[in-house]
């Protein structure tokens, strides 16, 4: 149980275009999903956190314009990259959690924009 | 400010050779600890929570033990296929409490 999906695994984009990611709970309702950025090497940076039917709390520095996150449903979270930059090439990483269970991370979604 | 640090922050060990990963935290009141194990390029997959001093819990040839101010991850007789970054990761109490903050992790490579 507690699997969470992810999709796509990868993705290259051009710069100035937009890329949208997804995250699925698959055998449980996520009543908190967040959405965490991976540099090589590094720990997880939180970007945002979300609750269903809310909108998303953006951690200090992170640009909610640039990253549209909605969680529409207990299953369904989405972070979009708006007019994405090289820059903002990273591994994006989703978690979703119920309640007071345990966050579980999705696979993983590499992006790369040329 | 709540703090999360992990060491060492890379071990390399002999297969058979057992050893600790440390986790100290500052929090004003714990919620839970969680380890994790991130393989690369994946996401991080979750081992144990741990919600009080004392506790301990085990899989397979890791045991994550709890006091109040550290948490360890014993590995006994690791294998190849333990090789991976662990990662530890608290809750607190209160508002804040939503969010997990992370540890910087610890890189674990065990050769055959």
């Amino acid at each position: 149980g507690a699997v969470v999906s992810q999709h796509p695994s990868w993705v290259i984009c051009k710069s100035g275009t937009s890329v949208k990611i997804e995250c699925r709970s698959l055998d449980f309702q996520a009543t908190t999903m967040f959405w965490y950025r991976q540099f090589p090497k590094q720990s997880l940076m939180l970007m945002a956190t979300s609750n269903e039917g809310s909108k998303a709390t953006y951690e200090q520095g992170v640009e909610k314009d640039k990253f549209l996150i909605n969680h529409a449903s207990l299953t369904l979270s989405t972070l979009t990259v708006t007019s994405a930059h090289p820059e903002d090439s990273s591994f994006y990483i989703c978690s979703a959690r119920d309640g007071d269970t345990p966050q579980y991370f999705g696979p993983g979604t590499r992006l790369l924009v040329l | 400010e709540d703090q999360v640090t992990q060491s060492p922050e890379a071990l390399r060990l002999q297969e058979g050779e057992s050893s600790s990963l440390n986790c100290s935290y500052t929090v004003s009141g714990l919620r839970g600890l969680f380890w994790y194990r991130q393989d690369p390029g994946k996401g991080p997959e979750f081992l144990f929570t741990l919600y009080s001093a004392g506790e301990e819990k085990e899989k397979e040839r890791l045991k994550a033990t709890l006091t109040k101010k550290e948490s360890f991850l014993h590995i006994t007789a690791p294998k190849p296929e333990d090789s991976a970054t662990y990662l530890c990761a608290v809750r607190e109490t209160g508002a804040a409490g939503n969010k997990l903050t992370f540890g910087g992790g610890t890189r674990v490579l065990v050769k055959p």
